[in-house]
């Protein structure tokens, strides 16, 4: 069993649509939550983090932790067709190898 | 701006063949990565250096080795290439903070073919 799983996906969702993306982990140890943005053919890049649980508001992106159920969420409201990417969500536990899930494609139509 | 450069957007090599895959920061940060992602898998954790000359395996070294001879610069080496390693080849780097999230700054990737 993976230490993180995620759905890959492919997402599919009309402009303006809230979206939900979620993983799962099983290493209790960790402390760090971060979702990252991956645009076809470039590098990832940090979108937010989380430190332990709870919940995190950045524009129109909500990063969300629930610790007790080994579960975060990345919810993104009013989505565009500039947020279609790959999420990946990745974790830690404040050491410095990051583990990442299998990323979320998403595609928001126009 | 940080700045992860790769050596090759874009490399194909034939089985059996020694590859270098290089990589290059510019923010004088003290840890280095090395991934490989392929579809359904995510990113992998092939090896990371914390410093000059130090290195740890990731989760699967199995196939290459590294060497990190200055601070900035990171190299990927597959010793004997084989069609299992193609894929993705994805550098990072991150400044050592201590406990922290330790963001991670990617270069573009190199896609890898062996053929």
């Amino acid at each position: 069993q993976k230490e993180v799983e995620q759905d890959p996906g492919p997402l599919s969702v009309p402009e303006g649509a809230i979206v939900s993306l979620n993983c799962t982990y099983s290493n209790s140890a960790f402390q760090y939550f971060m979702w990252y943005r991956q645009y076809s053919r470039k590098g990832p890049e940090l979108l937010m983090y989380t430190y332990s649980s709870g919940n995190k508001e950045d524009g129109r992106f909500t990063a969300q932790v629930d610790k007790s159920s080994k579960y975060i969420s990345l919810f993104i409201r009013d989505s565009q067709p500039s947020d279609s990417a790959t999420y990946l969500c990745a974790m830690n536990t404040g050491r410095r190898a990051l583990t990442f899930g299998s990323g979320t494609r998403l595609q928001v139509q126009p | 701006d940080v700045k992860v450069t790769q050596s090759s957007r874009y490399l194909v090599k034939r089985t059996g063949e020694k590859v270098f895959l290089e990589c290059v920061q510019d923010m004088d940060h003290e840890n280095m990565f090395w991934y490989r992602q392929d579809p359904g898998l995510g990113l992998r954790l092939i090896y990371f250096s914390y410093d000059v000359k130090m290195k740890e395996k990731g989760d699967i070294p199995e196939g290459y080795s590294v060497s990190r001879e200055k601070k900035e610069r990171f190299s990927l080496i597959l010793e004997s290439a084989s069609t299992n390693q193609t894929s993705m080849y994805l550098c990072a780097s991150s400044q050592d903070g201590g406990r922290s999230y330790n963001e991670q700054f990617f270069g573009p990737g190199t896609r890898l073919t062996v053929l």
